[in-house]
């Protein structure tokens, strides 16, 4: 079973619009999250962590963490073109195991 | 920003070949992963590293060695490459943390 799940797989949004994307943990071991970034021919790269319960907002990047129920999600206002990508909700361990989900397909139409 | 190169960027071989993927990071990470990343699945773990000599299993760890020589060197090792292991192969470094990772720009890996 996949550890991490991530949904939606694919979200559309208009340019200047908001987009949720939502990601669940199964293993309690794994309470440490990142949300990384894609973009097509390159690697991912980090865009924020949350380790406590509650909002975290980093310019127009919001993540929300929900311990108990080891739920997490990433809100971007004002979505722009360069936003669209592949996005990846990342969980870890105290033993510094990070594991991945499958991702969500971002298109923000201009 | 961290620094993390692979090479090759572009590796074709046949089934039954032996190949090995390299990783080099300059920032003094104590953390190395390998990953590999495939359409429906996501980034999946093959091996970590704590430190030279060290080395941790992943979820997909069948068919794959690694080895980490030196704090800045990680080798990922297909002895017998098969069809299923073509993929896009990423390896990241951190330095424990946050433990935010930093990847390598991939290499793509086709065994035929």
């Amino acid at each position: 079973q996949q550890k991490v799940q991530q949904s939606p797989e694919s979200l559309s949004v208009p340019e200047g619009g908001m987009a949720s994307l939502n990601c669940t943990s199964s293993d309690r071991n794994f309470q440490y999250f990142w949300w990384y970034r894609q973009h097509s021919g390159e690697g991912p790269k980090a865009l924020m962590s949350i380790f406590s319960d509650g909002d975290k907002k980093e310019g127009r990047f919001t993540a929300h963490l929900n311990k108990a129920s080891l739920h997490v999600s990433l809100h971007i206002r004002d979505s722009q073109p360069s936003d669209s990508a592949l996005y990846f909700c990342a969980s870890g361990t105290n033993a510094y195991k990070v594991i991945f989900g499958k991702g969500t397909h971002l298109h923000v139409l201009p | 920003e961290a620094a993390v190169t692979q090479s090759p960027r572009n590796k074709v071989t046949v089934t039954g070949g032996n190949v090995t993927l390299s990783c080099r990071q300059t920032n003094s990470h104590n953390y190395m992963y390998w990953y590999r990343q495939d359409t429906g699945h996501g980034l999946r773990l093959i091996h970590y590293s704590y430190g030279a000599g060290n080395l941790q299993i992943g979820d997909v760890p069948d068919g794959y060695k690694a080895t980490r020589t030196t704090q800045e060197d990680f080798f990922l090792l297909l002895e017998l490459a098969s069809p299923s292991q073509t993929s896009l192969y990423f390896c990241a470094s951190s330095d424990g943390g946050e433990n935010t990772l930093y990847f390598g720009a991939g290499t793509r890996l086709s065994v035929l």
